[in-house]
């Protein structure tokens, strides 16, 4: 079965890069996803990329992917306060009715000044 | 930008009663999910829908489980007997077309059960 796994937390300092982490298990994935949650709030798309990419850069925002090892990872470039959040790494399978993501735990990133 | 409106925001419902969580989706997408996240746990799949029947379903999504869309727009989530257990966080989403793009989610009903 599918399963993803993160580290549940992680601090940085305020301008400094922030890499979360994330493992997954299922090689028939066809996106991986980023998502981020702050306090009492939804689950915001960050970023996405596609199984067959290697990497993706999107403003401050870097995905990379090695399909290999199953391993996704989501590195932010100065990283500031109002980028605090759960992060949430997501599989995407695809099924005969739009795609089924399976989460992590989250990594709960905590920026200080 | 376009987005998931989920209401209510939060829902306080005795056991045993029915709850109805409501969604509306974004306007031109044909695929609906709901997802839930019990404090501190994961966000876990329950049921995913298209043309009008449940396409795929979690373990999670028994028989006290059931979902509509009974209008154009909206897409509901009924609980029939409210159990402890099912105090959560509800999270709706919704993809277009493509069946395999980024689902877009609302903020969550937070269902509380006393």
């Amino acid at each position: 079965g599918e399963d993803v796994e993160q580290s549940l937390f992680l601090s940085v300092r305020e301008g400094d890069s922030s890499v979360i982490n994330c493992t997954y298990t299922d090689s028939s994935s066809t996106y991986l996803y980023w998502y981020k949650q702050e306090p009492g709030a939804g689950l915001q798309l960050l970023t996405y990329i596609f199984s067959n990419m290697d990497m993706k850069q999107d403003q401050r925002l870097t995905v990379l992917l090695n399909k290999k090892d199953k391993h996704l990872s989501l590195r932010i470039a100065d990283t500031q306060t109002g980028d605090s959040a759960i992060y949430f790494c997501a599989e995407s399978i695809l099924t005969g009715g739009g795609n089924k993501l399976t989460f992590g735990t989250g990594t709960q990133l905590k920026v200080e000044l | 930008e376009p987005e998931v409106t989920q209401t209510p925001s939060h829902q306080v419902t005795q056991m045993g009663q029915e709850v109805i969580l409501r969604c509306v989706p974004i306007s031109n997408h044909l695929y609906f999910y709901w997802y839930r996240q019990i404090l501190g746990q994961k966000v876990e799949f329950l049921v995913s829908f298209y043309n009008n029947e449940i396409s795929e379903k979690s373990e999670i999504f028994d028989d006290q489980f059931s979902v509509e869309r009974p209008d154009g727009s909206n897409f509901t989530l009924k609980i029939r007997s409210t159990k402890l257990e099912d105090s959560a966080m509800y999270f709706c989403a919704s993809s277009d077309a493509g069946g395999d793009q980024p689902q877009h989610f609302g903020d969550g009903t937070r269902l509380s059960i006393l």
